[in-house]
C-alpha cells in the first residue's frame, strides 16, 4: 500500500536550471508533508515542509507546493546547483500519528 | 550543530543472532524513532518511542524487535533473532515535537547485513 508515491526515480537537471521534484499520495488525512534529502552513506537531512492550510512554502531556493485537491505536491529548486544533487524523499503524516510515511525518492543530479 | 549519533555504522551478523543498535539522539530532544531502508527501497517507518515506552509501531516491527531508552542518552534498536530480509540500513531519528511540520534529525544509518 504505497500511500506516498515519487514516480520518477531520477532527474538530471542543467547547473542554474529549475529542478522540480513530484510526488503524489493517497491519504487525504494527510496534514503535514515534508522534503527530505539524502547524501550516500548520510541520513536523510530535513529540507522543507508543508501543512494543509497552505499552498506553498518558500525558503530560500526551495519551493514547496501543495495542491489539495490532486494529492499532489511539488518541491521546486531554482537554480539548481552541484551540490544539489542527491535523494530526495518526500514524506507525509497526519495529526495523531508520530510516523512520517515516505516516499520511494527521486534521485537528482544536477550537472554543471 | 546538534547530531544523532549511529554506532556501529557497519554491522554484519549470522542469521539468528541478536543484534543492537544504537542511537545517541539529540539531548533536549523527547520524541525518537527507528525506520530502515532495504536497499533500493523506500525508507519505512518501525517504531516510536517517547515517556520511555512505545507510543507507535508498524506491521513491521514484530516480537524479534525491541527498543530501549537505558539511560538519559542512549537509544537502542534490538533484534532478537536476525533474518535475511533484515538486512537494511537502520536509521534512528529524533525531534523535539512529535512530527507535524518540524521534521527530524536522522543519524547516518547502521548498514546491517545479515549472512
Amino acid at each position: 500500500d504505497q500511500q506516498v508515491k515519487q514516480n520518477s526515480p531520477s532527474l538530471s537537471v542543467q547547473e542554474g536550471r529549475i529542478s522540480i521534484l513530484n510526488c503524489d499520495y493517497t491519504n487525504s488525512m494527510f496534514d503535514y508533508f515534508l522534503w527530505y534529502k539524502k547524501y550516500p552513506a548520510e541520513g536523510p537531512t530535513f529540507l522543507i515542509s508543508i501543512s494543509s492550510i497552505k499552498d506553498k512554502n518558500e525558503d530560500g531556493r526551495f519551493t514547496v507546493f501543495l495542491n489539495k485537491s490532486a494529492k499532489h505536491l511539488s518541491l521546486h529548486i531554482v537554480p539548481s546547483q552541484p551540490g544539489d544533487s542527491a535523494v530526495y524523499f518526500c514524506a507525509a503524516s497526519h495529526s495523531g500519528t508520530y510516523k512520517y510515511i515516505f516516499g520511494t525518492g527521486t534521485r537528482l543530479k544536477v550537472l554543471a | 550543530e546538534p547530531e544523532v549519533t549511529q554506532t556501529p555504522s557497519h554491522q554484519v551478523t549470522q542469521m539468528g543472532q541478536e543484534v543492537i543498535l544504537r542511537c545517541v539522539p539529540i539531548s533536549n530532544h523527547l520524541y525518537f524513532y527507528w525506520y530502515r531502508q532495504i536497499l533500493g527501497q523506500k525508507v519505512e517507518f518501525l517504531v516510536s518511542f517517547y515517556n520511555n515506552e512505545i507510543s507507535e509501531k508498524s506491521e513491521i516491527f514484530d516480537d524479534q524487535f525491541s527498543v530501549e531508552r537505558p539511560d538519559g542518552s542512549n537509544f537502542t534498536l534490538k533484534i532478537r533473532s536476525t533474518k535475511l530480509e533484515d538486512s537494511a540500513m537502520y536509521f534512528c531519528a529524533s525531534s523535539a515535537f512529535d512530527g507535524g511540520p518540524y521534521g527530524y534529525t536522522f543519524g547516518s544509518g547502521t548498514r546491517l547485513t545479515v549472512v
